[in-house]
């Protein structure tokens, strides 16, 4: 079965510090990996996902994510947070082949303080 | 290019009243369609979800029922809503191969009083 783990409730850092949100998956074929954020009253926007290639996928908003095979993590990472960074931040998986529902991981809030 | 729309974004309704959350996705076809439930600004729960018209399958027991009456059509019911009813309402759509993930709609706040 599938699953993913955001370890952190929340994240704290100070705007213009790089952030990490971690992300630790378990599929049992190979993986699609996504991330999505969500403001407060809106739905999830989806930011990256890694399908194939490189191990480092970049997003929206400066965003980017390594994917890394051996730890079987996927960590979202910009490298100098902003104010507007701030929201809840999911991390969601699937396997490549059949028909899979996405499983979400539980959420990170990220909090960025001036 | 694919849009999704949900409404209402946010709905008042009392004990014991009926509810229909109305989701319809436009610019694709025979997607796959879910409705999730979000409570306390957290966790996603998949409530439904629906590969074809006419076919739902449901995850969680509960006092909700789904319909898919077209392929671009999804609609989350209740009879009669309970207080642990109330919470956020998102709506879903992917195509088959899922290479590019879920689009969200908007959501609906449900408040039940």
């Amino acid at each position: 079965a599938q699953s993913v783990a955001q370890p952190e409730d929340q994240v704290n850092v100070a705007e213009g510090n790089p952030l990490t949100v971690k992300c630790t998956y378990s599929v049992s074929g190979n993986p699609y990996l996504f991330w999505y954020v969500q403001y407060p009253n809106r739905g999830l926007q989806f930011l990256l996902k890694y399908i194939t290639g490189d191990n480092l996928v970049k997003g929206s908003y400066g965003f980017e994510a390594e994917f890394n095979k051996s730890q079987t993590s996927f960590h979202l990472k910009k490298p100098s947070a902003l104010v507007s960074d701030s929201a809840l931040y999911f991390c969601a998986v699937r396997e490549s082949t059949g028909f899979q529902k996405l499983v979400f991981g539980t959420g990170t809030r990220l909090l960025v303080s001036p | 290019s694919q849009t999704i729309h949900q409404w209402p974004a946010t709905l008042v309704q009392p004990v014991g009243s009926p509810l229909s959350l109305e989701c319809t996705v436009e610019g694709t076809s025979n997607p796959n369609l879910y409705w999730y439930r979000q409570a306390a600004g957290r966790g996603l729960q998949l409530l439904f979800y629906s590969v074809g018209i006419g076919q739902i399958s449901s995850e969680v027991p509960q006092n909700l029922s789904a319909s898919r009456p077209q392929d671009r059509q999804f609609i989350l019911s209740s009879k009669k809503l309970l207080l642990s009813d109330s919470g956020f309402y998102l709506c879903a759509w992917s195509v088959d191969t899922g290479r590019g993930g879920y689009t969200f709609g908007s959501g609906t706040r449900l408040t039940v009083v």
